[in-house]
């Protein structure tokens, strides 16, 4: 079953880094996933689709502050020079054969 | 630019039916898949539905199959979801999307409350 797991919560200091991870079910290491974000009060939006091999494809007008690498089933999104706009709910998605999937997400607090 | 704008949520009973509306623009509307996503009060992302960009196939939550039907006017570059049968745990702000493996251009979002 294609499953994506995220902690609920991560918190870092404005200015600095984190790196939030998104996990794949087993059997599922090489899938792609996509990265979006929801800040308060606003729509989702998509940040990056993001490859096995950690190349990924950023959304236009998504600052270079935002990043995704990869490792084995670990897909991470790390986020630099924190800025208190990116105080948001943070989800990964994947997809099989006529099924999308997100994972719970990741509340972000940007201290 | 591309924009996409939800329309038609509102409060419904259980075991009502209500239909949304999606206005796309700023893109070729009849050269992409479609999504709508929701998220109930205090939960996350849940995907609902998707529709190809010609209409060809159309794929569905099992949460929502058989209640539900995504239709697509490509004249009018407009997406809907049918719902009908609504539950409670229906309730939730609905999406459209763009796209097809992910979705990259999503709209505000509009709220439907099934109460009694």
């Amino acid at each position: 079953q294609l499953v994506l797991t995220q902690s609920p919560s991560a918190s870092a200091s404005l200015g600095a880094s984190v790196k939030l991870t998104c996990t794949l079910s087993s059997g599922h290491s090489s899938y792609a996933i996509a990265w979006h974000q929801r800040q308060p009060e606003k729509g989702p939006r998509y940040l990056m689709k993001l490859n096995s091999d950690g190349s990924h494809n950023k959304g236009d007008g998504i600052p270079d502050r935002f990043s995704g690498s990869s490792s084995g089933a670990e897909r991470y999104l790390t986020i630099s020079s924190l800025q208190s706009e990116d105080e948001a709910d943070y989800y990964c998605q994947t997809w099989g054969t006529g099924i999308w999937v997100f994972g719970g997400g990741t509340k972000l607090t940007v201290l | 630019q591309v924009q996409l704008v939800e329309s038609g949520g509102g409060v419904v009973q259980p075991g009502g039916s209500l239909r949304l509306s999606c206005a796309a623009s700023g893109f070729t509307f009849s050269s992409y898949g479609m999504h709508w996503v929701r998220q109930a009060p205090g939960k996350g992302l849940e995907w609902v539905a998707f529709i190809r960009y010609d209409g060809s196939n159309k794929y569905y939550a099992d949460s929502v199959k058989g209640r539900f039907t995504i239709s697509r006017d490509n004249s009018k570059n407009t997406l809907y979801l049918q719902m009908n049968s609504l539950r409670t745990e229906d309730t939730a702000v609905y999406y459209c999307a763009k796209g097809g493996d992910y979705m990259d251009v999503w709209g505000k979002g509009t709220t439907v409350t099934v109460s009694s």
